[in-house]
């Protein structure tokens, strides 16, 4: 399969093991966040979104914390299967009506059997 | 339901020549985004479209362009076509906009310019 993001950062985990994925954001303005999962030859796949008005979100097996006073938004990922394995973006929509998404560089996430 | 459909999937030029690719969005989204996908830059932003009108553009030269047609199918196109343009060219769609819900995105068109 294709190969995305050759230099990102990685992550691997033993199956059945949580997993946590970091992702940092500089502007203080961004009101929206989501979580991308992208597998190899495959678009980005939507997981989870948090708006700037919650700290938690959580959803089937994933969790979405953000701390807005270090601008720092997490994923956790609970209970990684081998179909988890793939490379994860954060996105974030900073201003109201700036109808973009910017992307975080990605985590490659490796599920170890 | 059918999810959004990007055509071509893969495709060769050479550099000076142009190309267009075509995306076909989620049946009733009106909002349609480009991204350019690299593994140097990561995915950014191209423009944004939504009801035929381009609502945004990221920081890209005028050789790239991009339209949406009543139907919501919209198609970018780059001229003079750079090596440094090789890249993976996602598409997503969405009813109103990538901030007020999640963008669906197609599996891309991967363009390679020799």
């Amino acid at each position: 399969g294709e190969s995305v993001g050759l230099h990102l950062p990685t992550l691997s985990v033993q199956e059945g093991d949580n997993s946590i994925i970091n992702c940092a954001y500089s502007n203080s303005a961004s009101d929206y966040f989501i979580w991308y999962k992208q597998e190899s030859g495959k678009g980005p796949q939507f997981i989870i979104d948090i708006r700037s008005n919650m700290d938690k979100r959580q959803g089937q097996r994933v969790t979405v914390l953000l701390n807005k006073t270090v601008k720092h938004l997490s994923l956790q990922i609970a209970a990684t299967q081998p179909g988890d394995s793939a490379v994860y973006f954060c996105a974030e929509n900073n201003n109201f009506g700036n109808e973009k998404l910017t992307f975080g560089t990605g985590t490659r996430l490796t599920i170890i059997p | 339901k059918a999810g959004v459909t990007q055509t071509p999937r893969y495709l060769i030029k050479t550099r000076g020549q142009q190309v267009t690719l075509s995306c076909s969005p989620i049946s009733g989204h009106r909002s349609v985004s480009w991204y350019q996908q690299t593994p140097g830059q990561g995915l950014q932003f191209l423009f944004e479209y939504f009801s035929e009108t381009q609502r945004n553009k990221g920081n890209f030269p005028g050789r790239f362009s991009g339209r949406q047609f009543s139907n919501s199918r919209s198609e970018m196109n780059v001229s003079t076509l750079e090596l440094g343009d090789s890249a993976l060219y996602l598409c997503a769609s969405s009813p109103s906009g990538p901030n007020t819900g999640e963008l669906f995105f197609g599996e891309g068109s991967r363009l390679t310019v020799l």
